[in-house]
Parts: C-alpha cells; sequence; structure tokens
C-alpha cells in the first residue's frame, strides 16, 4: 500500500497570505489528524477527522482549519499567515479505532516570510 | 493539564552502553502511552505502546502509573538506533495524541 501522501513537500508564503495543505491517507484509513512541528515545541495536535466530521481538536486559534472529503483526504487550511505559523505540518492517518497506530506523512514544510 | 515531558533533549551514548530516554506525563485518567521514533530522512513511526507490552528492536518501556513515567530503555544501544524519539499519550478512548518534544539520541561508535 501507498503511504500517507502530503502535497506539496514544501511552500513559502508571505504574512497575511493563506495557505491549503493537502494529504492523501493510506487506502482504507479513515481517520486523519493533523500536527504542526516546530523545533521548540514538538508536535502539537491540531485536529482529527473520521469520515468527513472532525472528532477532536487542538488549541490552535480559528485560522487554522480543516476537512475531509469522502474519499478520506483532507485539507488543513490556515488564513491570514503569520511569521510564527512557519513550521513542518504533518498529517497522520490510521484506520479510525482507538486503539489503532497512527502512519504519519513527510510533511509540508511552510515558511512565512 | 495533559502534558507530556521529556526532560533531555540530547543524549549521547557510546555503543553498547545502556540507554533509557525518559518521559514523564500529567493525565488524569487512564493513558495510552507510546514512543514514536524518527530516523534520519524517514518518517515519524511508532516504535512501541505500552498496551503490547512488547520488546521492539531492544527497547523496552514500562509504564510507571506511581511516578506518571514511560521511560525507554535499552540495555546495549547499537549506532543504528541513533534518532529522534517521542513520547506520546492519548486520552482513553479519543483520537488525541499529545506529543513531548523528543529527545534525539547519539550512539557514539
Amino acid at each position: 500500500k501507498a503511504g500517507v501522501t502530503q502535497t506539496p513537500r514544501y511552500l513559502i508564503k508571505t504574512r497575511g497570505q493563506q495557505v491549503t495543505l493537502s494529504c492523501s491517507p493510506i487506502s482504507g484509513h479513515r481517520s486523519v489528524s493533523w500536527y504542526q512541528q516546530t523545533p521548540g515545541q514538538g508536535l502539537q495536535f491540531l485536529f482529527e477527522y473520521f469520515s468527513e466530521t472532525q472528532r477532536n481538536k487542538g488549541n490552535f486559534p480559528g485560522r487554522f482549519s480543516g476537512r475531509q472529503f469522502s474519499n478520506s483526504r483532507s485539507e488543513m487550511n490556515v488564513s491570514t499567515l503569520e511569521l510564527g505559523d512557519s513550521a513542518l505540518y504533518l498529517c497522520a492517518s490510521n484506520p479510525g479505532s482507538t486503539n489503532e497506530k497512527l502512519f504519519f506523512g513527510s510533511g509540508t514544510q511552510l515558511s512565512v516570510l | 493539564a495533559q502534558r507530556v515531558t521529556q526532560p533531555e533533549k540530547l543524549l549521547s551514548v557510546f555503543k553498547g552502553a545502556p540507554v533509557e530516554l525518559k518521559c514523564n506525563y500529567s493525565y488524569s485518567g487512564s493513558p495510552e502511552l507510546f514512543w514514536y521514533v524518527q530516523y534520519s530522512r524517514q518518517r515519524l513511526q511508532l516504535l512501541l505502546r505500552h498496551i503490547s507490552r512488547e520488546s521492539i528492536k531492544g527497547f523496552t518501556a514500562d509504564l510507571n502509573k506511581g511516578e506518571t513515567s514511560f521511560h525507554l530503555k535499552k540495555p546495549f544501544a547499537q549506532e543504528e538506533d541513533s534518532a529522534m524519539y517521542y513520547c506520546a499519550l492519548k486520552s482513553s478512548g479519543t483520537y488525541k495524541y499529545i506529543f513531548g518534544t523528543g529527545t534525539r539520541l547519539k550512539v557514539l561508535a
């Protein structure tokens, strides 16, 4: 099976712009979660989707939003970008059960100038 | 508040020496604890989880609820163990993982 695919691999944006990141989970996986990874904070949970519904949300401002499509692919959107949004954004999928492990993508490196 | 603390950013050991990566957590309920690992140029992947009580690549971790710890141990480090290790906590019945800030393990020849 193909792994979790994230596109694009790199993004450079300027403050105030918005950005959309994409994640395609492993075939058959219905849960997709998003994490922000920074050197100082490690991985921080953004949100998790299952069957197009957000089941859990982290402590990020409303500028961070996401959605999941019927084919389980997910997108994450960040509006009004700030310098502090520069980070590696990781997507992870799993079949959907709470006792299943996470399968991570390679991430999208976002740089905000 | 739920929190995972990994006190060491960097841990350097010599090949063949014992390794212990520390992880402490703060959680009021019954947590599920995991260790994830990221080798150079590879994706983050699960190493082990406490409910399995298994040994993976020679690593073990025991959940100590009294000390709220889940330290990762290996009796004899190998060079291929060099990687970034993350301890993670998941609230039982939820889908939200809380990760520590990670410890970089360097095994020296």
